[in-house]
């Protein structure tokens, strides 16, 4: 049972514009959230976390934003630009495990 | 360094045969990853080892599938006999423990494999 979701499988922003990626999660012992950013024919690499304990954090053009009651959280980009497009995979841990579990990805294209 | 190494990156084969997928970590990291992309799932965790030891193969699909890690730098999947539901991208990734709980750390993946079972 997927217990990361990305429902958005794809999204389309203009250069300047802002990006938000979604992700909803399920289980509620998730205590720390990572996006990672995959290019083709790549593995993928890490761009950001928060801890549960946040409720936003910033890295420069990068923001997520965690909404524990919801049990939802988002990437911001700002401004995107052509080289962020790739697929962005939202990820989760629990406090008790040392493994991640992914969602399924979002492909974003950023359109110069 | 060079990263996590990864071979074959693509892989053909036929229904039946056996695959076997090749993962070097990064020197020093003393967890690996198993995973499997597809489209449907993401990015699933078939199987992690920590200083060689697997710890949670919860995530391998089917007996077909089996995984070692004779030593620190080396580590194999296996999946005997293939079949085509298989075909998907294969990432090994591998991080280092260095707060208390490995998932604060980074996990540094491979380019993958790309397996095509026909």
């Amino acid at each position: 049972d997927q217990q990361v979701k990305q429902n958005s499988p794809s999204l389309s922003v203009q250069e300047g514009r802002i990006s938000i990626l979604n992700c909803d999660y399920t289980n509620s012992m998730f205590d720390y959230f990572l996006w990672y950013k995959k290019y083709p024919a790549e593995g993928p690499t890490f761009l950001i976390s928060i801890s549960s304990i946040k409720d936003k954090n910033e890295d420069g053009r990068f923001t997520v934003f965690l909404n524990k009651s919801a049990k939802h959280l988002s990437l911001h980009i700002v401004p995107s630009q052509p080289g962020d497009s790739a697929v962005y995979f939202c990820a989760a841990s629990l406090l008790t495990g040392n493994q991640f579990y992914f969602g399924t990805g979002t492909s974003l294209t950023v359109i110069p | 360094d060079a990263g996590v190494i990864q071979s074959p990156r693509h892989e053909v084969t036929e229904m039946g045969q056996e695959v076997t997928l090749r993962c070097k970590p990064i020197s020093g990291h003393d967890y690996l990853f198993w995973y499997r992309q597809t489209m449907m799932r993401g990015l699933e965790l078939l199987i992690y080892f920590n200083n060689n030891v697997p710890i949670d193969d919860s995530g391998m699909p089917e007996d077909r599938f089996s995984a070692k890690m004779p030593n620190a730098s080396f580590s194999t999947l296996k999946i005997q006999p293939s079949e085509p539901r298989d075909s998907a991208v294969y990432f090994c990734a591998s991080s280092t423990q260095t707060s208390g709980r490995s998932s604060y750390n980074e996990q540094f993946f491979g380019p993958g494999t790309r397996l095509t079972v026909l």
